[in-house]
């Protein structure tokens, strides 16, 4: 086990819905990074926050857009959604930034239907 | 783009053989490389880590060897066990970067 905590585990919609994922990091840990995981792209990362800022931006489409709240967590909002969005989501944990080990979650499953 | 690539897609190994996976990498400015194990449903968690001021490093019976002027690294498991069957990332990073790039990923099978 991790420490970090992802919920829904899994979770199915339908295409044009919009969807929240969350995440809690390790207790103490400052920075937050969400991941796709799809079997042709691979683990993707989308972006991270620090301390309640964003850091920096990946591969995320303008449809998504996340937030760190003041105690730490994160959501991840999917908009709008496609087919094509069905992967695995991940948030991964760590004390600051770069270099730091990234602990992950056990992900959410997003089915779009 | 992809900035890491990684060999091969699948392998299979026998109880006490050795598994090698390779990995690739195209910017020069990546200087952090660590390895990832993720089993089925869980998510993937750091297996060992090298920076290129060294060509290996060891732990246990993983292994990483790294050739800078190839822009190539590798993982070695020695003694593979059934446990050890699992997908295998490797990434990188640079400093100054929050961001992990990984290869697609390996899938290891260790049969008895």
């Amino acid at each position: 086990d991790s420490g970090v905590t992802q919920t829904p585990k899994h979770l199915i919609t339908a295409t044009g819905q919009r969807v929240t994922l969350r995440c809690s990091p390790r207790s103490g840990d400052l920075s937050v990074y969400w991941y796709q995981q799809s079997l042709d792209q691979g683990l993707q990362f989308l972006i991270h926050y620090y301390n309640g800022e964003e850091r920096a931006k990946g591969n995320i489409l303008e449809r998504f857009s996340a937030q760190q709240f003041p105690d730490l967590h994160s959501e991840l909002n999917l908009s709008s959604l496609e087919l094509g969005d069905s992967a695995l989501y991940f948030c991964a944990s760590s004390p600051g930034s770069s270099y730091n080990e990234q602990f992950f979650g056990p992900g959410t499953r997003l089915t779009v239907l | 783009q992809q900035q890491v690539k990684q060999s091969p897609q699948s392998l299979i190994v026998q109880k006490g053989g050795i598994s090698i996976i390779n990995c690739a990498y195209e910017n020069t400015a990546f200087d952090y490389f660590p390895w990832y194990q993720q089993f089925p449903g869980k998510g993937p968690a750091l297996l060992i880590a090298i920076r290129p001021d060294v060509s290996e490093k060891k732990e246990g019976r993983f292994t990483i060897s790294f050739n800078k002027s190839a822009k190539q690294f590798s993982l070695h498991i020695m003694d593979s066990q059934p446990g050890d069957s699992a997908t295998y990332f490797c990434a990188a990073t640079r400093a100054g970067s929050y961001q992990l790039t990984f290869g697609k990923g390996t899938k290891l099978s260790v049969i008895p």
